[in-house]
C-alpha cells in the first residue's frame, strides 16, 4: 500500500507568517491528493482536492501545489483561526490512506 | 444540501460485532453518483480511513481491517453501514461517515464508540 507522511508533525508561528506543510507519497499518485484541517473537537473540513483546488468556501490564504509523490500545503498569512491540525489523504488506489496530521499552533 | 449522521451502540463488547450506521438526506444518495465512507480516529489520534460504498454496492476496504470490515448499503433508506467483527480496545474510536467527491466533501459528526466489557 502507498504509505503518507507528513511533516512537520507540528509547528508553532505567529500570526501573518507564511506556513508550509509537506506531503510525500512513496509511489506517484498523480494529483489525487485532498487536504483537510480539523479544528479541536470539530469534524474535518475538506479543504483543497485534486492537489491544488480551493474546495468552496475556503479562504484564499489556503493554496496547495504537487504532483506524482510530493505535495504542498500552504498557508500565506497564518490567522488565529487556522490553528487546527492538517492532514493530507490520497484518493486513487484500493487505499484512501491519510497523513498522519500536521499540529498548527501560534 | 447533504448531510449525514451516524447512529449506533456506543458501547461495544470485546469480540463482538460494532455496527454503525449512516443515514444520508439531500438528493445527493439517489444520483449514484457518489461513494460513501467510514473513516475512524482513535482518541487524541490521526484520521484512519476505513473503506467506501459505491451506490451499486461495489466496496474497497482498508487492507488491515479488510478481513474484519464490512460495508453495505441500503439504497431504499439512504444508508449505509459499517460491521468491524471481534473489536478489541483497539478499535475504540470516533466513527465518522462521509461523501467522497474528490476527498471526502461532506462529513457526519461523529459517533464514539467505546469496546469495553
Amino acid at each position: 500500500d502507498i504509505q503518507m507522511t507528513q511533516s512537520p508533525s507540528s509547528l508553532s508561528a505567529s500570526v501573518g507568517d507564511r506556513v508550509t506543510i509537506t506531503c510525500r507519497a512513496s509511489q506517484g499518485i498523480r494529483n489525487y491528493l485532498a487536504w483537510y484541517q480539523q479544528k479541536p473537537g470539530k469534524v474535518p473540513k475538506l479543504l483543497i482536492y485534486a492537489a491544488s483546488t480551493l474546495q468552496s468556501g475556503v479562504p484564499s490564504r489556503f493554496s496547495g501545489s504537487g504532483s506524482g509523490t510530493d505535495f504542498t500545503l500552504t498557508i500565506s498569512s497564518l490567522q488565529p483561526e487556522d490553528v487546527a491540525t492538517y492532514y493530507c489523504q490520497k484518493y486513487i488506489g484500493a487505499s484512501w490512506a491519510f497523513g498522519q496530521g500536521t499540529k498548527v499552533e501560534i | 444540501q447533504v448531510q449525514l449522521q451516524e447512529s449506533g451502540p456506543g458501547l461495544v463488547k470485546p469480540s463482538q460485532t460494532l455496527s454503525l450506521t449512516c443515514t444520508v438526506s439531500g438528493d445527493s444518495f439517489s444520483s449514484g453518483a457518489y461513494y460513501w465512507s467510514w473513516i475512524r480516529q482513535h482518541p487524541g489520534k490521526g484520521l484512519e480511513w476505513i473503506g467506501f460504498i459505491h451506490y451499486s454496492g461495489s466496496t474497497y476496504y482498508e487492507s488491515s481491517l479488510k478481513s474484519r470490515v464490512t460495508i453495505s448499503i441500503d439504497t431504499s433508506k439512504n444508508q449505509f453501514s459499517l460491521k468491524l467483527t471481534s473489536v478489541t480496545a483497539a478499535d475504540t474510536a470516533v466513527y465518522y461517515c462521509a461523501r467522497v467527491n474528490s476527498g471526502l466533501d461532506a462529513w457526519g459528526q461523529g459517533i464514539l464508540v467505546t469496546v469495553s466489557s
